[in-house]
């Protein structure tokens, strides 16, 4: 069973400009979480999609944005980039939310911005 | 004060030798308990996750839960140098978010 997958692996983008993220989640697995993962932050949760709606939202601001279709593929956007937004961006997908004690992570997005 | 901590290590260990590692936490309202590893520039991958108190055991990897006082444990038995990775303790409570709330991660190295 494939796991879950995540486009593109690797990003460098400039200060202001915008970046989408793909995540597929593992077949069968509805809810898709994104994390944003830095050395000195650690994994802080972004937001949550279940049946193409947002369930739970982090601290983040309102640059980070994202969507999930009808086959529970996901996206993310990030507008108006800056260094700081430099990260691992994971997606981890589940087959509910009451299962996210069961939530398998993608091999992530890694992003530059410089 | 963060309502997951864990050491960040590192950790240094000699192969074969048997590893803790450990995370407390603040809320008495977490029910589910994971442990994630992960390798560098790599997504975590689930080891194991226990509902409430006790053990759980899989392989050389034993999950403890203690919920009177606060604080889980992983051991890793007969460690190799593959073990050598960051583990992630995660903890979920069980109202409607269900949302996961990380630790920091421990860095472990066995030293062949």
């Amino acid at each position: 069973k494939a796991g879950v997958t995540q486009t593109p692996r690797y990003l460098i983008k400039t200060r202001g400009q915008q970046v989408t993220l793909s995540c597929s989640p593992i077949s069968g697995h509805r809810s898709v979480s994104w994390y944003q993962q830095t050395p000195g932050q650690g994994l802080q949760f972004l937001f949550e999609y279940f049946s193409e709606t947002q369930r739970n939202k982090g601290n983040f601001p309102g640059r980070f944005s994202g969507r999930q279709f009808s086959n529970s593929r996901s996206e993310m956007n990030v507008s108006t980039l800056e260094l700081g937004d430099s990260a691992l961006y994971l997606c981890a997908s589940s087959r509910s939310p009451g299962q996210a004690y069961e939530q398998y992570f993608g091999p992530g997005t890694r992003l530059t911005v410089t | 004060q963060k309502e997951v901590e864990q050491d960040p290590g590192p950790l240094s260990v000699p192969e074969g030798a048997i590893v803790s590692l450990n995370c407390t936490y603040s809320n008495s309202a977490f029910q589910y308990f994971m442990w994630y590893r992960q390798y560098s520039r790599k997504g975590p991958e689930l080891l194991m996750y226990t509902y409430s108190s006790g053990n759980k055991e899989d392989g050389r990897f034993t999950a403890q839960v203690d919920k009177s006082s606060k604080y889980i444990s992983l051991f890793i038995r007969d460690s190799q140098p593959s073990d050598s990775a960051t583990y992630l303790c995660a903890m979920s409570l069980m109202d409607s978010s269900y949302k996961l709330i990380f630790g920091s991660g421990t860095r472990l190295l066995v030293r062949p």
